[in-house]
Parts: structure tokens; sequence; C-alpha cells
């Protein structure tokens, strides 16, 4: 059961931001929001996670709202490499012993 | 660490083979999951196993497919007789207690002719 909504395609000028959106309207207290990536034949990857804070790792920063209602993936400086499917997932923390559940997810052209 | 490792990558088989997927969780993971992906279906999850005991298995399709994770190292999803609509990429993912991140491995691509 996906809890989340995004865009089913984005394209992004190579070295500009890519900015993907993602409504989680339902979102309860206690669950996280998640963001993985799969490029095309291999498996998904993860990028980032965060509750109601700003996060920011080596891949990308994550941007939530104060209603957490809503979250943006941001790539500062997209590049060829990341065009990909992208997927936001909200899960309960730290429930490793669960799976996540997946989406549809934006497909992100980054264009040279 | 090698990650988790999947074979065959790739495999064709007639209708009717049996076919048999491997996996072998990255070390210390305690929990593996068996997803498919098709175009028409997305990333499916078929079975979760934590400490090689099935949790739920209601994803898995119907009784020709089968998943076994005989220690913490090594499990099988074997489906049998195989068909067409059994075509798709069929991934293994591990992760261990309380931690935040799947690790999914390369994938095994099936076609079923």
């Amino acid at each position: 059961d996906a809890k989340t909504t995004q865009p089913t395609s984005m394209d992004c000028a190579e070295g500009r931001a890519a900015n993907l959106p993602c409504n989680h309207s339902t979102i309860s207290g206690n669950e996280y929001v998640y963001w993985y990536r799969q490029i095309h034949s291999q498996g998904p990857q993860y990028i980032i996670h965060g509750l109601k804070n700003n996060e920011t790792n080596e891949m990308a920063s994550l941007i939530i709202t104060e209603d957490r209602k809503s979250s943006t993936l941001i790539l500062p400086h997209a590049t060829l490499r990341d065009t990909a499917v992208y997927y936001c997932i909200v899960r309960v923390a730290n429930s490793g012993n669960t799976p996540l559940v997946f989406g549809k997810g934006t497909r992100l052209s980054v264009i040279a | 660490d090698a990650g988790v490792i999947q074979s065959p990558r790739h495999e064709v088989t007639e209708m009717g083979q049996e076919v048999t997927l491997r996996c072998k969780p990255i070390s210390g993971h305690n929990s593996l999951f068996w997803y498919r992906q098709t175009m028409m279906r997305g990333l499916e999850l078929l079975i979760y196993f934590n400490n090689n005991v099935p949790i739920d298995d209601s994803g898995m399709p119907e009784d020709r497919f089968s998943a076994k994770m005989p220690n913490a190292s090594f499990s099988t999803l074997k489906i049998q007789p195989s068909e067409p609509r059994d075509s798709a990429v069929y991934f293994c993912a591990s992760t261990r207690s309380g931690a935040n991140v799947l690790t999914f491995g390369a994938g095994s691509r099936l076609t079923v002719l």
C-alpha cells in the first residue's frame, strides 16, 4: 500500500539541480520518508531518509515540509548518471525487518 | 563487502521447466526479501524472511512459486513449472535488524519462452 504520490516523469538539464517532489499527506508520526533510486537494469539503491528535519548526504538533500505532508529530494548538480526512477517511500524507522513498498516512482531524465 | 549476490544474472528457459534463482545476502544481515519487477506491475514483494523464517509469503503469485532459506547465507526462489508470464527481473534484498537501509542485488532476469 504505497502511501505516496509522485509525478510520473521529469526532465532536468545536466549540471542543474533536480527537484523531485513527493506527497505523503497521510504520513503517521512515526513514519520516515525514504528515497531510493533505480538506474536502468540495476537494483534499487538507497539515497536518503528523514523524519522532519532537512537532511543532506553526499548524494542528495531532503527537504520535508513542516506539516510533513510533502517532501522534495534535491540532486544539487544532476549528471547523466542520475537518470533513473526515483521512489519516495514512507516507512516506520528502524523497521529493518519489514519490507519496502514501492510505488511507480518518478522517472528522471537528465539531458545534456 | 561483496553486496547481495544473485545468480544467475540471466536465465532463458522454456515453459514448463523448473527455474531456481539464488541469493546470498550480506554477511550479518538477518532479513531477506524477494521482489519481482515487471513493466506492468512494477516492483512487487514476493516473500521475506527474518532469521531464516518466512514471515509473509502473501505476495507469492501461486503454488508454482516457493522460496527457502536453509541458512543465514543462502536463499532460493523456485518456480515449477515456469510459465511465460513469470518473465520478469527478480531482486533479492537484505538488511539487519534496526537498520534503515535495504541493500538490493543486481537481479536475475528470467525469460520463459
